[in-house]
């Protein structure tokens, strides 16, 4: 069964204390990984779009790598409006419409 | 950019009456839009895939009768909520994908609908 697994659940930082966010998945041939940020009570915003294991895209504090089994999405030197619950997503490889299946999110928060 | 918009962004309605959320993607033109359900502290639940002229494809257990879906235009989609009930009380979010391109979702900022 194709799914997204993140984790953590929940991660505290404090702010300048760098870490890293990850996304298992497992489908039947990658046709892209998604990360979003949403903030609460409003709708998520697209960060990035990964194709092939090997790749990386950088966004200010943030950076995605892919792998063929995961992605990792690196925030580095994290500051308090990084707070955030990030998500990932793949595209369903047997849906012709775009679907996207997505993880439950990590809730990034960053204290001052 | 690609921006997304939804009208309105909140709604108050009474149990029985029926509610229209309106998702516009306001530059560029969107070869389908779809359309979520989030509950607190969840991620998000697709409700169904909307292509302009055709019919919607709903997920499983959502009930089409109930949750209209029109997408009059590449670039205007709308969901009814028909004969809402508290249980319909939900924070509904749309999104769209452009024409040739790959296959990134652009989001709306969401609709809070209160049933009472």
């Amino acid at each position: 069964e194709d799914q997204v697994t993140q984790s953590p659940e929940a991660l505290r930082l404090q702010e300048g204390e760098s870490s890293s966010l990850n996304c298992s998945y497992t489908v039947s041939g990658l046709r892209g990984l998604f990360w979003y940020r949403q903030d609460p009570g409003k709708g998520p915003e697209f960060l990035f779009t990964l194709y092939s294991a090997g790749e990386e895209k950088e966004k200010e504090r943030l950076k995605a790598t892919l792998t063929k089994k995961e992605s990792f999405l690196h925030i580095t030197a994290p500051k308090p409006e990084d707070s955030a619950t990030y998500l990932c997503a793949v595209r369903d490889p047997y849906n012709q419409g775009g679907k996207l299946i997505f993880g439950q999110g990590t809730e990034l928060s960053v204290k001052p | 950019g690609a921006v997304v918009s939804q009208h309105p962004s909140r709604v108050i309605c009474k149990s029985g009456t029926s509610v229209k959320i309106e998702c516009r993607s306001l530059d560029f033109q969107a070869t389908t839009m779809f359309w979520y359900r989030q509950f607190p502290k969840k991620s998000l639940m697709l409700m169904a895939t909307s292509n302009e002229g055709s019919k919607a494809t709903y997920e499983q257990g959502v009930e089409k009768d109930k949750f209209l879906i029109n997408h009059a235009s590449l670039t205007l989609s709308t969901l009814t909520v028909t004969s809402a009930h508290p249980e319909d009380s939900s924070f509904y979010i749309c999104s769209a994908r452009r024409i040739r391109e790959g296959g990134e979702q652009y989001f709306g900022p969401g609709t809070r609908l209160t049933v009472t």
